[in-house]
């Protein structure tokens, strides 16, 4: 069975400083992978996703990630954060095999922003 | 398109009541899913439909049916409500490209 690791649950980091968000999941077939952001008291919105190609991925709101199938990682990064990015981030896999496209999603990383 | 829309948005039950959550879709989605969010958690995937007439188990499944009678609904039931139950629920829908939309959830407290 799949499962996803978000290693860091808050993440304080200050305004237009870079930032990392971590994720490693286990699985023993090929995956696809997400990351969602879900602002307060909202649902959660896709941010960027791996299907194939390319490992480095562009997303919204000037984030990216990088899969990394020999460290089964799938870290997000942003070179500048903005107060507007404080949210929590929720990063899902999906094995491409399984019939009802379903996600199993990590427990979360907050990232709070500070000016 | 409204996307995803979920009722009611808040709902607070005694336990042992019974109550239905309403999740409608207007993009014409083949799949759809039921999820609970509790902190530290992330989201656990509890009932899910892969087509109209059809619904599926997932993770915590326990206490809860769903019915998927109209393709761009999708019914989540409490039979009997659980102070365990207190959450807050999400309902999403996807198409084959795999990602998938979410509503504005529902936050449940059972008392």
């Amino acid at each position: 069975a799949q499962s996803v690791t978000q290693l860091d649950s808050q993440v304080p980091v200050f305004e237009e400083a870079p930032v990392e968000l971590r994720c490693n999941y286990s699985s023993s077939v090929s995956v696809y992978l997400f990351w969602y952001v879900q602002y307060p008291n909202q649902g959660l919105q896709l941010l960027l996703k791996y299907l194939s190609g390319s490992t480095l991925v562009k997303g919204i709101n000037g984030f990216e990630a990088e899969f990394n199938k020999s460290q089964t990682s799938f870290h997000l990064r942003k070179p500048s954060v903005h107060i507007s990015d404080t949210a929590e981030y929720f990063c899902a896999v999906s094995e491409n095999n399984n019939a009802g496209n379903m996600l199993t999603f990590g427990g979360g990383t907050r990232l709070m922003v500070k000016p | 398109n409204a996307g995803v829309t979920q009722t009611p948005k808040f709902r607070v039950l005694k336990t042992g009541q019974s109550m239905t959550l309403l999740c409608a879709q207007d993009m014409n989605h083949e799949y759809m899913y039921w999820y609970r969010q509790d902190p530290g958690m992330g989201l656990r995937l509890i009932h899910y439909s892969v087509g109209e007439g059809t619904t599926a188990k997932g993770e915590v499944p326990d206490g809860y049916n769903v019915s998927r009678l109209k393709k761009q609904n999708f019914l989540l039931g409490l039979e009997s409500a659980a102070p365990s139950q207190t959450s807050v629920y999400f309902c999403a829908s996807s198409s084959y490209n795999y990602e998938q939309y979410f509503g504005p959830g529902t936050r449940l407290t059972v008392t």
